[in-house]
């Protein structure tokens, strides 16, 4: 497609439950990112994968979070044991590059809507 | 740590004005800072990037300036309408971590009434 595109759109869980939420950036796009945004607030980072590694998972708030990109292009989000606190508005975004000090725009999916009863 | 604040919560103004909104950062003066809008429930929509060295930049009815002095940006929409109502995300880079990945302030939602 000719946008960032992340499935589910939104998803509800039980606490403790097992999630998985989809990202698929924009063709060529070798940069990917995952924020996480809750209301009223601003996107806030979580983890940047350069190709199929994660450059950078300084984000993730622990443990119970996790995110692949095997084949450098579609990214997973993991989250294991949900806890009421991980609703939030989860935000993918891909650039052509992200190398430091790039100045590229990102652009960004419509986001999953996580909702933990 | 790089932290970013931008001037209100809410904005209010009468269609046909000029929009004014404010980014201020507290720490080191990043490269380039970028502009997006946000409907509700949808993604950030980049708008704008201005880099250090450029005072001021121009899109359509928006404009942006950089003050490295001052730490801080100011986005404008001038002849503003309706359909501009939405809520405005400044963002830096962040060096203080790795490549790539922004600091977004909690934006300002502007409301223009007709």
């Amino acid at each position: 497609g000719a946008g960032v595109s992340q499935t589910p759109s939104n998803k509800v869980t039980e606490k403790g439950k097992y999630v998985e939420l989809r990202c698929d950036p924009i063709s060529g796009h070798t940069a990917l990112y995952w924020y996480r945004q809750s209301l009223g607030q601003g996107p806030e980072f979580l983890i940047y994968f350069q190709g199929t590694g994660a450059a950078d998972d300084s984000g993730l708030p622990n443990d119970r979070f996790f995110a692949v990109r095997p084949e450098g292009s579609v990214s997973t989000l993991k989250i294991q044991r949900t806890e009421r606190g991980d609703s939030a508005m989860y935000l993918c975004a891909s650039s052509p590059a992200g190398f430091w000090g790039s100045n590229q725009p990102q652009h960004f999916g419509d986001g999953t809507r996580l909702s933990i009863l | 740590s790089q932290k970013i604040e931008q001037n209100s919560e809410a904005l209010n103004i009468q269609e046909g004005k000029t929009a004014t909104l404010t980014c201020n950062y507290t720490n080191y003066s990043p490269a380039y800072l970028q502009w997006y809008r946000q409907d509700p429930g949808r993604g950030p929509v980049f708008l704008l990037l201005i880099r250090e060295n450029e005072k001021e930049k121009r899109k359509e009815r928006l404009k942006v300036t950089f003050d490295t002095t001052l730490k801080q940006s100011l986005f404008h929409i001038t002849a503003s309408q309706p359909a501009d109502s939405a809520t405005y995300l400044c963002a830096l880079p962040n060096y203080g971590g790795s490549q790539g990945n922004l600091i977004f302030g909690k934006g300002t939602k502007l409301s223009v009434k007709p």
